[in-house]
């Protein structure tokens, strides 16, 4: 099955600086890749996804980038805030007959220093 | 309902004993999914729900585990016999679709301590 390791587990970052983490996956059917926020107490929410068909996509401060040669992508955070401050899921999933199914990383857990 | 819902939020329990946990999808979501959350791992997929049948329930770590849904709405996830590496958040998702097309609605988890 697909296996999604994710980098690093805990990142520390000032606010206004920049955050980034790195996921890659081994299957390479996958075609979908969405990032979860968690944050303290609460559910997991969609945030951003990216399909293979796109190298880069950009909503307002964040950004998810692909590289499906290496089979890696990655979620870009700037100028962060304190209300960033959660964990956060990358994960992966192949179409055809699995498009149900996510796999996900173990998360990073980040925080925004004020 | 609005929201995916769980219960119940927090469960302690002992060593041996069966606990049930529910799931109650947002309305007209056919996908139902169950995932578990163990201390700093990821979310380990448990089982997937497509109405009432459940095509794919591979991620069931052991025969304690089982889980069953009625009339394409309510789930339950029942572990019996529960140990102490059962403890863990069990989060349940459901979709309107593919994960893919839909994404997934979360519950808000049932934490569950085993002593």
């Amino acid at each position: 099955g697909e296996n999604v390791e994710q980098h690093p587990s805990t990142l520390s970052v000032q606010e206004g600086d920049s955050a980034v983490i790195k996921c890659t996956y081994s299957d390479s059917a996958s075609n979908y890749f969405p990032w979860y926020k968690q944050e303290l107490g609460k559910r997991p929410q969609l945030i951003i996804d990216i399909r293979s068909n796109v190298g880069e996509k950009k909503d307002q401060r964040i950004a998810v980038t692909l590289n499906k040669t290496a089979k890696h992508f990655s979620l870009h955070i700037t100028e962060t805030q304190p209300e960033d401050s959660a964990v956060y899921f990358c994960a992966a999933s192949r179409g055809g007959s699995n498009d149900y199914k996510l796999s996900f990383g173990a998360g990073t857990t980040v925080t925004v220093r004020a | 309902g609005a929201g995916v819902s769980q219960s119940p939020s927090n469960k302690v329990t002992e060593k041996g004993k069966d606990v049930e946990l529910r799931c109650d999808p947002i309305s007209g979501h056919t996908a139902l999914y169950w995932y578990r959350q163990s201390l700093g791992q990821g979310l380990e997929f448990l089982i997937y729900f497509q109405g009432n049948s459940a095509p794919d329930k591979s991620g069931l770590p052991s025969d304690r585990f089982s889980a069953e849904r009625t009339g394409g709405s309510v789930s339950t996830l029942t572990i019996q016999r529960t140990q102490q590496e059962d403890s863990a958040v069990y989060l349940c998702a459901s979709s309107l679709g593919t994960a893919q097309n839909y994404g997934y609605t979360f519950g808000s988890g049932t934490r569950l301590t085993v002593v």
